[in-house]
C-alpha cells in the first residue's frame, strides 16, 4: 500500500492567497484526519470524518478553513484567505474504524504564508 | 477539551543514558497510544496500551499503563541516537476524537 498521500509537500504563497491542501488516505480506511502542526501548538486536531461526512470541526480554527472529503479517497482543507499565522505543518492522517486501530499519517504539507 | 498533559516538553541525555516521558490525564482513559516522530518526519504509530496496569516492551522501551488508567510513561533504556525525536500520547475522546499530548523532544549527545 502506498500510505497517505499528500500534496504538496511544500506551499509557499503570500497573505491573502488561496490555499489547497490535498489528501488521499489509505484505501479502505474510514476516518480521515486533518492536523496542523507548530512549536507553539503542538499537532492540533482540525477536523476529522467518517465515510466522507464530517463529525467534528471543533478544531478549525475560524471561517477562513474548510475541509471537504468528496469520496473515500480524497479530501481537502482549504484556506481563504491565507494569513502569516497559518504558517505550519499540515498532516493528514487515516484509520479503519475498528477500535484501537492506529493513525497512519501521511509527509504532510509545509505551509509558509509570507 | 480533555487532553493529556505530557512531561516534560524537551529532554536532552547522553547516549547511553535512559530516558523517560509521562502522560497524565485528570480522568480516565479508555486506552492510550504513542508515536514517534523524527525531526522532518510525520508521526509513527509505536503502541497501545488498553489494560489498567500494562506494561509492554519493544526492546529498549517500555511503556506503562497506570492502575487508575489515568497515567501512562514510556521509558527508553540505555538511548542511542536513533532514538531523537518526538514522542507523542495519544487519546481518544468519545468515539473516534484522537487528540494528541503536547510531546517531549529527545535530543541526544553522542
Amino acid at each position: 500500500d502506498a500510505g497517505v498521500i499528500q500534496s504538496p509537500r511544500h506551499e509557499v504563497t503570500e497573505m491573502g492567497q488561496e490555499v489547497t491542501l490535498r489528501c488521499k488516505p489509505i484505501s479502505g480506511h474510514d476516518y480521515l484526519f486533518w492536523y496542523r502542526q507548530t512549536m507553539m501548538r503542538g499537532l492540533e486536531l482540525l477536523i476529522y470524518f467518517n465515510n466522507n461526512v464530517p463529525i467534528d470541526d471543533s478544531g478549525m480554527p475560524e471561517d477562513r478553513f474548510s475541509a471537504k472529503m468528496p469520496n473515500a479517497s480524497f479530501s481537502t482543507l482549504k484556506i481563504q484567505p491565507s494569513e502569516p499565522r497559518d504558517s505550519a505543518v499540515y498532516f493528514c492522517a487515516s484509520r479503519v474504524s475498528s477500535y484501537n486501530s492506529p493513525l497512519h499519517f501521511g509527509n504532510g504539507t509545509r505551509l509558509t504564508v509570507t | 477539551g480533555q487532553q493529556v498533559m505530557q512531561i516534560p516538553q524537551y529532554q536532552h541525555v547522553q547516549e547511553g543514558e535512559d530516558f523517560t516521558t509521562y502522560c497524565n490525564s485528570s480522568t480516565t482513559l479508555s486506552n492510550i497510544q504513542w508515536y514517534k516522530q523524527r525531526p522532518g518526519g510525520h508521526p509513527v504509530f509505536l503502541i497501545q496500551l488498553v489494560k489498567s496496569g500494562e506494561v509492554k516492551k519493544q526492546k529498549r522501551l517500555t511503556f506503562q499503563f497506570g492502575e487508575a488508567k489515568k497515567n501512562s510513561s514510556l521509558h527508553i533504556t540505555a538511548t542511542q541516537t536513533t532514538d531523537v525525536g518526538t514522542y507523542f500520547c495519544q487519546e481518544l475522546l468519545g468515539a473516534q476524537k484522537l487528540v494528541f499530548g503536547q510531546g517531549t523532544r529527545l535530543t541526544i549527545n553522542p
